[in-house]
Parts: structure tokens; sequence; C-alpha cells
């Protein structure tokens, strides 16, 4: 059964990089069927699509946020990444990553990113 | 304020039905398949429908999908306690360059 797990500080101070992991085990990330994505959601709100990611290595981005973003996979450790820069407190979310393929079928169970000097 | 629109909320009583809609444009939802995500208090979401209306396997049929032009809707039928949650809508949009939306949510009470 494919399994999502996030990783990485839950402590960012404004202004520095953002950089969270997502392992995939129980499957490959290489498989064409799919593409890999991070999502975020801030205390009390919505969901916020950050952006998602071929095994290729073609990106999708928030327009939104796509200045600040970058997305990448590691096919050698299963694994993909996101790098979220100059953030600030608007950033204080709980990040998921997921796996699309119609629709998002498999989520990892999130892990919340504060930003806070 | 978000590309697709959901009511904020919705309730009903137990065993009865209920609707969830999410109206978006034919940048997104008129040209593209709709997923339904549920996300209980504390959880991640978790995937109710695919493609406008299917199933995927483990969700009951009481849940159902269906689209037309811009909106699409979600119905519950036999509303168990267990259902109250956030429920969310997503597509793709590519009025710029492609991109993934999601509703506001709607939180539904079953009173």
């Amino acid at each position: 059964q494919l399994q999502l797990q996030e990783s990485g500080p839950g402590l960012v101070k404004p202004s520095e990089t953002l950089s969270l992991t997502c392992t995939v085990s129980g499957g490959s990330i290489s498989s064409s069927s799919y593409y890999w994505g991070w999502i975020r959601q801030p205390p009390g709100k919505g969901l916020e699509w950050i952006g998602s990611i071929y095994y290729s290595g073609s990106t999708y981005y928030n327009p939104s946020l796509k200045s600040r973003v970058t997305i990448s996979v590691d096919t050698s450790k299963n694994q993909f990444s996101l790098k979220l820069s100059s953030v600030t407190a608007a950033d204080t979310a709980v990040y998921y990553c997921a796996r699309y393929s119609s629709g998002m079928d498999v989520w990892g169970q999130g892990t919340t990113v504060t930003v806070s000097s | 304020q978000s590309v697709l629109t959901q009511p904020p909320s919705v309730s009903a009583a137990p065993g009865q039905k209920v609707t969830i809609s999410c109206s978006g444009s034919s940048s997104n939802i008129g040209n593209n398949y709709v997923s339904w995500y549920q996300q209980l208090p504390g959880t991640a979401p978790k995937l109710l429908i695919y493609d406008n209306n299917k199933r995927p396997s483990g969700i009951p049929d009481r849940f159902s999908g269906s689209k037309s032009g811009t909106s699409a809707t979600l119905g519950i039928t036999g509303l168990q306690t267990g259902d109250e949650a956030d429920y969310y809508c997503g597509t793709w949009d590519s009025s710029l360059s492609a991109y993934w939306v999601f509703g506001g949510g709607t939180k539904l009470t079953v009173l």
C-alpha cells in the first residue's frame, strides 16, 4: 500500500527558506501514471495547492507562489521536495504531500510548519 | 478568495440528503474533471469523488458527484454523524498556465 510521509523543520525564521521532503513508500515515484504534489492549509483555513511535479521533472506551480517555490524529485531516493523562499508568517500552515492521478488519491499525514523568529 | 465557489456551510439531519455546490468557469470546471475531498477534523483530506462522478474503492455509494457546465455538485444521502467534515472541490485551471484550484470548502453539520 502506497504511503507518503512529509519531513522537515517545524519552525522556520521569517525571510528564510522552508524545505520539506516527501518520502514515497510501497510504490515507485517513477510511475508514468502519476504526478506528485504539495498542498498546504493555514490554521483554520482551506486547502491551497502549491505545485506538482512529474517523475521526469516537469513542474506546475500555483501562480501566486511561483516566484518563491521550487519542487524537485529524487527518483533514486523515491522522494520529492518543496522549497519555499522568503517565508513570512502567512506561510504558517500544515503542509501535505499527495499523489495525483485522477484526483489526489493518496495523501501524507501532513506536517506543521510555523514561521516565527 | 477561491477560484471555485462553495457555500461556507450546509446542514441536515441524520438520514437526510444534502448537496454541496461548486461553481467555477470555463477555464476550470467547464473543461476539466472535478474531484471532491472530505476532511475530517484533524486529519488529511480524503478523495471521495474523481472524474466528476467516480468513486474510489471503499467510498460508499451514499456519496455521488455530478457536473453540468461550469458547476459541480457533491451529494450525500443517508447522512451519518460521522459525515460531519469539511468538503472541498478541486480541478485544474488553464486560464494562465495549468494549475490546480480548490474551492473554499464547505462545513457539513449533521444536526
